[in-house]
């Protein structure tokens, strides 16, 4: 079965800090890794996106990495704020593109 | 003002009761989603449809069923069938039916409750 793994769980970091969530995929033919954004009670809202064609990309303080050889790829907050206190999914979808294999959440909580 | 909505926010089904969710999309996209949430656990998908009188089933389709009718709205039956259904319910869409690097668009879910 096609996986993702995310980690860690959760995650507390201190205002003003940085909050870095890894995922790692086994499936060579995934080429979409995009990274959602979910409070409490709401549906999961995309913050930021790449392609295995570049190994970075940023937008505002946040910041995706990507390794395509060890199929790895990381979100990182830079300047988390107590704003940001959310559930982290990232995500990876194959060239065909009709579904999304999620990671299991990372629960992170910036303290003020 | 474009987007998904989900009806109910909240609902709530006796022993034995059907129940269908609602999810209407304007946003003129091809393809629609239904997930399951549990507390603390990431999205499992139910059913999708990529095209209208389509739909194929995803990794916990029992107990539930679904229709396309009509393009924008893929309404989710879950049925007495599904022994746990307690759970947040989650309606997305993408514009195309297939293809590389479109992304899914979420609705604000429905809360479902076994009384």
């Amino acid at each position: 079965q096609q996986q993702v793994k995310q980690s860690p769980q959760s995650l507390i970091v201190q205002k003003g800090g940085i909050s870095i969530i890894n995922c790692a995929y086994e499936n060579t033919a995934f080429d979409y890794f995009p990274w959602y954004q979910q409070f409490p009670g709401k549906g999961p809202a995309l913050l930021i996106a790449i392609r295995p064609d570049v190994s970075e990309k940023k937008e505002g303080r946040f910041t995706i990495s990507f390794n395509k050889s060890a199929k790895q790829f990381s979100l990182h907050i830079m300047d988390s704020q107590p704003g940001d206190s959310a559930t982290y999914f990232c995500a990876a979808s194959g060239t065909s593109g009709s579904r999304l294999t999620f990671g299991e959440g990372t629960q992170l909580t910036v303290n003020p | 003002d474009g987007g998904i909505t989900q009806s109910p926010k909240y609902l709530f089904r006796k022993e034995g009761q059907n129940v269908t969710l609602s999810c209407e999309q304007n946003l003129n996209h091809d393809a629609m989603y239904w997930y399951r949430q549990d507390p603390g656990q990431g999205l499992r998908l139910i059913y999708y449809s990529q095209i209208v009188n389509d739909f194929q089933k995803g990794d916990i389709a029992e107990g539930y069923s679904v229709s396309r009718e009509k393009k924008e709205s893929f309404p989710l039956t879950v049925t007495s069938a599904q022994k746990n259904p307690t759970a947040f319910y989650l309606c997305a869409s993408r514009r195309g039916a297939s293809g590389r690097g479109e992304t899914q668009y979420f609705g604000p879910g429905t809360r479902l409750l076994v009384l």
